[in-house]
């Protein structure tokens, strides 16, 4: 079946301006991931969603970031104000159902942000 | 706190065996994953360690020693498309987000 998308694929943007990123899990996975991957850097956990739970945001960088998931299906990763800091690839991963033992991390292409 | 220490670059040639090493220090320890990830790719799922011991996957084999916090990837019959980075995660006893390293740079050589 299809893998795990995301859009854009590529996003140049104006510092200060709002930028938004859309992940579509692989369909049936609960859990949701987002990370970032700066140039040479590891990758960096932002925040996690698992079914209906409260999400976990304790990687969000600042609160110019936010993310949500509708309907426990697709995320958007918001940044707003963007920096020049924020320039990185921003990956997205779904699994499984946890509870089920199901450990693997699925990721999707990524969506590398540029900000100038 | 959470430390991963991973080598910054390796390189090999084509045919040989290469292993690439990974010492964690974690507030909990869940399991450890080596993924591949290939220059403007996602990363791709390649093994998981959680009890001690050689996990072996054709070419590629993963060792993880819980005691002394170590595991490494070990690739056998090295192929220019092995070329890629490989990195290191532990995951923590939430069953949450994964902890990478850096990752390790493998270049292949003919």
């Amino acid at each position: 079946g299809a893998g795990v998308s995301q859009s854009p694929s590529n996003k140049v943007t104006e510092k200060g301006k709002d930028v938004e990123l859309r992940c579509d899990p692989i369909s049936g996975h609960t859990a949701l991931y987002w990370y970032r991957q700066s140039l040479g850097q590891g990758l960096e956990f932002l925040i996690y969603f698992q079914g209906n739970s409260a999400p976990d945001k304790s990687g969000l960088p600042s609160d110019r970031f936010s993310a949500e998931r509708t309907g426990g299906s697709v995320s958007t990763l918001t940044i707003q104000r963007t920096q020049q800091e924020d320039s990185a690839v921003y990956l997205c991963a779904s699994t499984p159902n946890l509870v089920l033992g199901s450990y693997e991390q699925y990721f999707g292409p990524g969506t590398r942000l540029t900000v100038t | 706190g959470q430390n991963i220490d991973q080598p910054t670059e390796m390189t090999a040639t084509e045919g040989a065996i290469v292993q690439i090493n990974c010492t964690y220090q974690t507030s909990g320890f869940n399991g450890l994953f080596w993924y591949q990830q290939h220059a403007g790719e996602a990363p791709t799922f390649l093994s998981y360690n959680v009890l001690d011991g050689l996990e072996e996957k054709g070419r590629f084999s993963s060792f993880l020693s819980r005691s002394k916090g170590y595991s490494y990837l070990l690739l056998k019959e090295l192929q220019m498309k092995d070329s890629a980075s490989y990195l290191c995660a532990v995951r923590p006893p939430s069953f949450q987000k994964l902890v990478f390293g850096t990752g390790t740079r493998l270049l292949v050589s003919p």
